[in-house]
């Protein structure tokens, strides 16, 4: 398994500004994924995040909206940006330890409200 | 493309009684299964897990067995108590599919005291 900390936990932003989120792992994982989780809905898959290269956006995300960030193997940050109140969500990150497959492991969350 | 259906609706249900939720899949290929709990204003934990036909996943008292037949993974619990009280996501994973999951949409489960 892994243990995995997000940054910060949830923050009230205003419309038309922007909030990084961290993700921060006590291993060195390849795979890491970020997740939208809109109120009361189920998870939609935000991107890859690939150490080293760009991210790879799921249909219906751009990389001018939700920027990512890798520059390491325990590490990454997903950029919500020119926020309108449509983002309010809980983001999430998620990893694949070591070499088992598809069995993912996710962070604790944060929790976004866009004023 | 995969993809996991869940049986609609909240599940509530008194305490020591038996709890089942529906989980489908559609797969091209040979999915490993999973369900995942989400205990209030937490994140996703990783309950159980099958990788192959006629598995059975179980912790916590929970169980769910990978039927390739019905192609179904359902999860059990012969008596929930009020903390079991969660979202539960049941997940699919194929090779090939970059070690992507695809998310059913949740069942909302309260157990009453």
């Amino acid at each position: 398994s892994a243990v995995i900390s997000q940054k910060p936990s949830r923050d009230i932003c205003q419309r038309g500004t922007s909030l990084t989120i961290q993700c921060q792992v006590d291993s060195q994982v390849t795979m890491m994924f970020w997740y939208r989780q809109q109120p009361g809905q189920s998870l939609t898959l935000i991107a890859t995040a690939n150490q080293g290269s760009e991210a790879t956006y799921e249909s219906g995300f751009v990389i001018d909206k939700f920027p990512i960030s890798r520059p390491n193997l325990t590490f990454s940050t997903l950029t919500v940006s020119n926020m309108s109140p449509e983002d309010s969500s809980i983001y999430l990150c998620s990893v694949v330890p070591g070499t088992s497959s598809y069995e993912q492991y996710f962070g604790p969350g944060t929790r976004l409200t866009v004023t | 493309g995969d993809s996991v259906t869940q049986m609609e609706g909240p599940v509530t249900l008194s305490e020591e009684a038996f709890l089942t939720i529906n989980c489908t899949y559609t797969a091209t290929g040979y999915p490993s299964l999973f369900w995942y709990v989400q205990y209030p204003g937490e994140g996703l934990q990783l309950l159980l897990k099958a990788t192959k036909a006629d598995d059975k996943g179980s912790n916590k008292g929970f169980e769910a067995t990978y039927r390739k037949e019905t192609t179904s993974f359902h999860l059990e619990k012969g008596s929930v108590q009020v903390s079991d009280s969660a979202v539960y996501f049941c997940a699919l994973g194929t090779y090939g599919g970059n070690n992507r999951l695809a998310f059913g949409k949740g069942n909302q489960v309260v157990v009453i005291p």
